[in-house]
C-alpha cells in the first residue's frame, strides 16, 4: 500500500525567507505526485504536479518541487515567501490506475511572519 | 465560473437525522469523489464514482451512501447522522488517464452533527 509522510506539521518562516516543505512517499514504482494548497475556509488548489521527466517541476506563484526516486521524496521549495503564502500544504500521491484515488499526507501548516 | 460547487456550505444536523450533501461539476469529468477532512489530517476518501449510475466504496465508507444520478451531480448521504461525522466534506472531480491524474476540488461543506 502507498503512503505519504509530511514530517513537519507546522513551519514558520519570515517574509522574504526561503522555504522547503518536506514530503516522503512510499510506493512500488514511480508515482504521480502533487502539491496542493488550502487557504483558510477554502478547497484545495493544485500548486504543481510531477508525472515524469525533469525532476524539478515548476508551479504557480514561484513554487517548485524536486522529485527524487532514490530518496522517495518530493520536497516543495520557494525562494522568497510572502505573507499570502500562509496556508496548509498537502503532498499527494496518485498510483497509475483509472480509479484516480489519491493518497494525502497530513499536511504542513505554513505561517509566514511579516 | 466555479467548476465544482457544493451545497450547502454549512449544515447543522441532529443525531439520527438524514443529511444529504450535494456536488455539481461542470468539468465534464467522468470521475467524482467525496472526501472528509478532520483537523490535523489530510483528506480521506469516502466514496467515488466512474460516471452516472456508478458508485464505489472508498477507504472509509461506513455510515455513508452515495448517489450519482448524472455526469454533473454526485451526492453524499448520511442516513443516520452521528456526532463522529462532524467534519468538513469535499467533493472533487477528475479524469484519470486522459486529462491527467489531478483532481479539482469544491469549496467544502462544514457539517456539524449535534
Amino acid at each position: 500500500a502507498q503512503s505519504v509522510t509530511q514530517p513537519d506539521a507546522r513551519v514558520t518562516v519570515s517574509e522574504g525567507a526561503s522555504l522547503q516543505l518536506r514530503c516522503k512517499y512510499s510506493y512500488s514504482g514511480t508515482p504521480y505526485l502533487f502539491w496542493y494548497v488550502q487557504y483558510p475556509r477554502q478547497g484545495l488548489q493544485l500548486l504543481l504536479k510531477y508525472y515524469s521527466g525533469d525532476p524539478v517541476v515548476q508551479g504557480v506563484n514561484g513554487f517548485e518541487a524536486e522529485f527524487s526516486k532514490s530518496n522517495s521524496s518530493f520536497h516543495l521549495r520557494k525562494a522568497s515567501v510572502h505573507w499570502s503564502d500562509s496556508a496548509v500544504y498537502f503532498c499527494v500521491l496518485s498510483p497509475h490506475t483509472n480509479t484516480g484515488k489519491l493518497t494525502f499526507g497530513d499536511g504542513t501548516v505554513l505561517t509566514v511572519k511579516p | 465560473e466555479a467548476a465544482v460547487t457544493q451545497s450547502p456550505r454549512n449544515k447543522v444536523a441532529v443525531t439520527g437525522g438524514k443529511v444529504t450533501l450535494s456536488c455539481n461539476q461542470t468539468n465534464n469529468h467522468n470521475n467524482m469523489y467525496w472526501y472528509r477532512q478532520d483537523t490535523g489530517h489530510g483528506l480521506r476518501l469516502i466514496h467515488y464514482s466512474y460516471g452516472a449510475g456508478s458508485t464505489e466504496k472508498g477507504d472509509i465508507p461506513d455510515g455513508y451512501k452515495a448517489s450519482r444520478p448524472s455526469q454533473e451531480n454526485f451526492s453524499l448521504i448520511l442516513e443516520l447522522a452521528t456526532p463522529s461525522q462532524t467534519s468538513v466534506y469535499f467533493c472533487a472531480s477528475g479524469e484519470p488517464g486522459l486529462g491527467g491524474y489531478e483532481q479539482y476540488f469544491g469549496p467544502g461543506t462544514r457539517l456539524t452533527v449535534l
